[in-house]
């Protein structure tokens, strides 16, 4: 069965731009979560979606968002890109909400 | 607040030897609990999970104990190789929801 994938895996984005990162969880899986990872925060999450519906969300400005669509794929936007969004984001997904496995994560560096 | 933390940022062990990994968690209210295995430019790897009802779980050269009691989580990986080293997370769920929340990681040097 095929893991996690996350496109891109690289970005380079300028200050003030906005940004769309998609992940695609494993076959039969209805939970993504997204998590940002940056040596100083560590892996702090983002937010979750079940079945097109956002089940739970971390304490990130509104700039931050995202949506699932009828097949479990998800996307994240972050709008108006700060310096500090430079990150790893990885995406998770889930059968039960319990068990979670990862993508290889997309880096996204904001210049 | 509610946390997972961890004792030891470095880990260094002998090749062969027993590594043990430590966790402290704070929120009573969690019920599972999962260690990750990271290594440079890949994505956390599921190692085992555990759920509060258990105090002990055992995988392929891995046990995950769990101390409610003390709110600890130990990671035991017998027989330490060298492709064990990476930086090892423990996370927790919260029952109220599906978010993990991760410690800031061990990370393991196996010397050979």
């Amino acid at each position: 069965k095929a893991g996690v994938t996350q496109t891109p895996r690289y970005l380079i984005k300028t200050r003030g731009q906005q940004v769309t990162l998609s992940c695609s969880p494993i076959s039969g899986h209805r939970s993504v979560s997204w998590y940002q990872q940056t040596p100083g925060q560590g892996l702090q999450f983002l937010f979750e979606y079940f079945s097109e519906t956002q089940r739970n969300k971390g304490n990130f400005p509104g700039r931050f968002s995202g949506r699932q669509f009828s097949n479990s794929r998800s996307e994240m936007n972050v709008s108006t890109l700060e310096l500090g969004d430079s990150a790893l984001y990885l995406c998770a997904s889930s059968w039960t909400g319990y068990e979670q496995y990862f993508g290889p994560g997309t880096r996204l560096t904001v210049t | 607040g509610e946390s997972v933390g961890l004792h030891l940022p470095t880990l260094s062990v002998q090749e062969g030897d027993n590594s043990i990994i430590n966790c402290a968690y704070s929120n009573s209210a969690s019920d599972y609990f999962i260690w990750y295995k990271q290594e440079s430019g890949k994505g956390p790897q599921f190692i085992i999970d555990i759920r509060s009802n258990m105090d002990k779980r055992q995988g392929q050269r891995v046990t995950v104990l769990l101390n409610k009691t003390v709110k600890h989580l130990s990671l035991q990986i017998a027989a330490t190789q060298p492709g064990d080293s990476a930086v090892y997370f423990c996370a927790e769920r919260n029952n109220a929801g599906n978010m993990l929340t991760f410690g800031g990681g061990t990370r393991l040097m196996v010397k050979p």
